[in-house]
């Protein structure tokens, strides 16, 4: 069956540092959404990519699908402590109206 | 604009009781329909999806079962709870199509005792 990868699984920079979470799909996707859940809260949406080898970028953030668009990542430049929570990658597929999400990265900024 | 409600925000009940948690979408028609359930410290579950009245997949085999009695309207049930069935449950919508994205609500945290 379909499955969206994502590594790692958790992640603890200090605030200043960057950090890097990868999504990984075993087929071709037809685009690639990105959602950050602070905690005790719900996924929110971030961006869509849909364009192979697509670069979009939102302050800090920068966000890029592969070439192949089976790969996908999300870079935060200089973290600061409102980066905190849990980043999830979610792909769709070309067909049927559901989306496969990552098992998303925990991303803790110490002070 | 869309707006989408969830309830109850928590909810406590004991193993072998029914439950029964709702979902409803404004500002929107005939909008894709999920449920996920969300461990604690895990990823999204999907549980199931809905594409239209009456139209629901499952994506999990468990105890749980869903509803879509009306265009905007989701229910998530249970006859007899289970405590693996705690954690955090989400329902989502999103417009028909592929380049839509998704809406969460804000979430049910179910603890089974």
């Amino acid at each position: 069956g379909q499955q969206v990868m994502q590594i790692p699984q958790y992640q603890h920079v200090q605030e200043g540092e960057d950090f890097t979470t990868y999504c990984n799909s075993s087929t071709t996707l037809s685009n690639i959404q990105w959602y950050k859940q602070r905690p005790g809260g719900h996924p929110v949406f971030l961006i869509q990519l849909v364009k192979s080898g697509e670069v979009k970028k939102q302050k800090r953030l920068t966000f890029q699908f592969g070439e192949a668009k089976k790969n996908s990542s999300l870079h935060i430049t200089a973290t600061q402590t409102t980066d905190v929570g849990t980043y999830f990658c979610a792909g769709n597929h070309n067909y049927g109206q559901n989306f496969v999400f990552g098992p998303g990265t925990r991303l803790s900024v110490l002070p | 604009s869309q707006t989408i409600h969830q309830w109850p925000a928590t909810l406590v009940q004991p193993v072998g009781s029914p439950l029964s948690l709702e979902c409803t979408v404004e500002g929107t028609s005939n909008p894709n329909l999920y449920w996920y359930r969300q461990a604690a410290g895990r990823g999204l579950q999907l549980l199931f999806y809905s594409v239209g009245i009456g139209q629901i997949s499952s994506e999990v085999p468990q105890n749980l079962s869903a509803s879509r009695p009306q265009d905007r309207q989701f229910i998530l049930s249970s006859k007899k709870l289970l405590l693996s069935d705690s954690g955090f449950y989400l329902c989502a919508w999103r417009e028909t199509g592929l380049n839509t994205e998704a809406f969460f609500g804000q979430g049910t945290r179910l603890t089974v005792v």
